[in-house]
């Protein structure tokens, strides 16, 4: 078992829907989650960080993370043909380590 | 304000020769991570590095491989003797503080290494 999955898609909406992302995670010593946006060819740009269960909204993103089911998700509301891009989903656990598990990333294409 | 920094964006070796990448944190940054990304994969942590220390290079491979990050320069990724299997996107990434949970890592442009 991969210690952080992603569906590598992709996964095509219309512009304007709701595009949902989903992570999942086998560490459950796992304290930090982080959403990446990396366009082809280019580097991967933070987009969101939670810590704590629940909903964490930022402008059109909301992060959603339930520790008990190892799940973390992203929701773009509004997409936009510039949200297509590969989503990378970022673990971090406070074990004393300092290793960030990145999953393989999910492709998103915004059709306009 | 310069974000992460990192030379050369591109990188050609024939197999048997170095490779020296370089990684530049952001003003205020003394931590640095180093990632691998293969082709249609995701990052690969490598090596967490702080001024003069290694602090984490459980990612990284345990012959060819070596980082630096000196008191004064850029942090050094050195691949000895390259093999094709080298090929790939080497990103360094720069963070404010000590590597806990809430640390935010911030990424450089990455250096395409391609061995012929």
């Amino acid at each position: 078992q991969k210690e952080v999955e992603q569906n590598s898609g992709p996964l095509s909406v219309p512009e304007g829907a709701i595009a949902s992302l989903n992570c999942t995670y086998s560490d459950r010593g796992s304290q930090s989650f982080f959403w990446y946006r990396q366009y082809s060819g280019k580097s991967p740009e933070l987009i969101m960080f939670i810590y704590s269960n629940g909903d964490k909204e930022d402008g059109r993103f909301t992060a959603q993370l339930n520790k008990a089911s190892q799940y973390v998700s992203l929701l773009i509301r509004d997409s936009q043909p510039s949200d297509s891009a590969t989503y990378l989903c970022a673990v971090k656990a406070d074990t004393g380590g300092f290793k960030t598990i990145f999953g393989a990333g999910t492709r998103l294409f915004v059709k306009a | 304000n310069a974000g992460v920094m990192q030379n050369p964006r591109h990188l050609v070796r024939r197999r048997g020769q170095e490779a020296r990448l370089r990684c530049s944190p952001m003003k205020g940054h003394s931590h640095v991570y180093w990632y691998r990304q293969l082709p249609e994969e995701g990052l690969k942590f490598m090596v967490y590095l702080q001024k003069e220390n290694i602090i984490d290079e459980s990612g990284m491979p345990k012959e060819r491989f070596s980082a630096e990050f000196p008191k004064e320069g850029p942090s050094i990724l050195r691949i000895q003797q390259v093999v094709r299997g080298d090929s790939a996107a080497y990103f360094c990434a720069s963070s404010p503080r000590s590597g806990g949970y809430t640390d935010t890592q911030y990424f450089g442009p990455g250096t395409r290494l391609t061995v012929l």
